[in-house]
C-alpha cells in the first residue's frame, strides 16, 4: 500500500485478556515506531525498530507489552493481561531516512 | 528530561490571518532533526515540515514554514493565511540520528481557526 497501515482500527477487549495490534509500514521503510496517546494527551514512545539492529524497547510501560517485527517489514504489538489503563490510540509510523517519518490511522483500543 | 518544549495555551487565529506556533528543543547532538506534524480531529497524525540541524535555510512548505533558530534551540512553526482546515493539534517533534534516533514529541498546540 501508498501509507502505513495499521489494523485493526478499533478494538473493544475485556480486561485481563490479550490482544495483538498490527503495523505494515511503507514497503522500504527501515525503521518504525510505534507510539501511545491517551485522549487528549501528547504521543508517548513505546518501541523503535531499525533495520536489523536490536530494538529500542525503553518506552514499554511494563513487561506486559511486547513488539515485535518480522522480516524487517510487518509489526505486532501485543498488550498481555489488559489493564484500564491501557485503553488509548496506539500509533504506528516508519521512515527510510531521517527527514520523514509517516503514521498510520491508529488503532483504538478500549479495555472494559 | 524533556526534549521538546511547547508551552502555548490553545489558540484562536482568524481565518487568513499567520500564526506562530513555539517549539524549543533540547539535545546537545549537533545532528538532528526537527518536524512538525498536524493532528485534527480525526486523529490521524499528518507530517508537515522537517528542518535538519545543518541546513542554512529555514524550511518552507506551502503556507508552512519553519523559524529555525539554532542558537536559541528554537523551531517555531508560521502558518501563514489559516483556513478552517488548520483547526488542529500541532506537534513539535526531534529525532537525534546519532543519539537514540527515536522521534521525541512535544505535548502539543492546539489551534482553533474562526471565520
Amino acid at each position: 500500500g501508498a501509507g502505513v497501515s495499521q489494523s485493526p482500527s478499533n478494538k473493544v477487549t475485556e480486561k485481563g485478556k490479550d490482544v495483538e495490534l498490527r503495523c505494515d509500514p511503507i514497503s522500504g521503510h527501515t525503521a518504525l515506531y510505534w507510539y501511545r496517546q491517551s485522549l487528549g494527551q501528547g504521543l508517548e514512545f513505546l518501541i523503535y525498530f531499525q533495520g536489523n539492529s536490536a530494538p529500542d524497547k525503553s518506552g514499554l510501560p511494563s513487561d506486559r507489552f511486547s513488539a515485535e517485527r518480522t522480516g524487517g517489514s510487518v509489526s505486532t504489538l501485543t498488550i498481555q493481561r489488559t489493564q484500564q489503563e491501557d485503553s488509548a490510540v496506539y500509533l504506528c509510523a516508519s521512515s527510510f531516512n531521517p527527514q520523514g517519518a509517516f503514521f498510520g490511522q491508529g488503532t483504538r483500543l478500549t479495555v472494559v | 528530561a524533556q526534549k521538546i518544549t511547547q508551552t502555548q495555551p490553545g489558540m484562536f487565529v482568524q481565518e487568513k490571518e499567520a500564526v506562530t506556533l513555539d517549539c524549543t528543543y533540547d539535545t546537545s547532538d549537533p545532528s538532528y532533526g526537527l518536524f512538525w506534524y498536524k493532528q485534527p480531529s480525526s486523529g490521524e497524525m499528518i507530517f508537515l515540515i522537517y528542518q535538519g540541524s545543518y541546513d542554512q535555510q529555514n524550511a518552507t512548505e506551502g503556507r508552512y514554514s519553519l523559524n529555525f533558530q539554532k542558537a536559541r534551540k528554537s523551531a517555531n512553526l508560521v502558518i501563514s493565511a489559516s483556513q478552517l482546515g488548520d483547526s488542529a493539534m500541532y506537534f513539535c517533534a526531534m529525532r537525534e540520528p546519532y543519539g537514540n534516533n527515536r522521534l521525541a514529541f512535544g505535548k502539543g498546540n492546539q489551534v482553533v481557526v474562526i471565520p
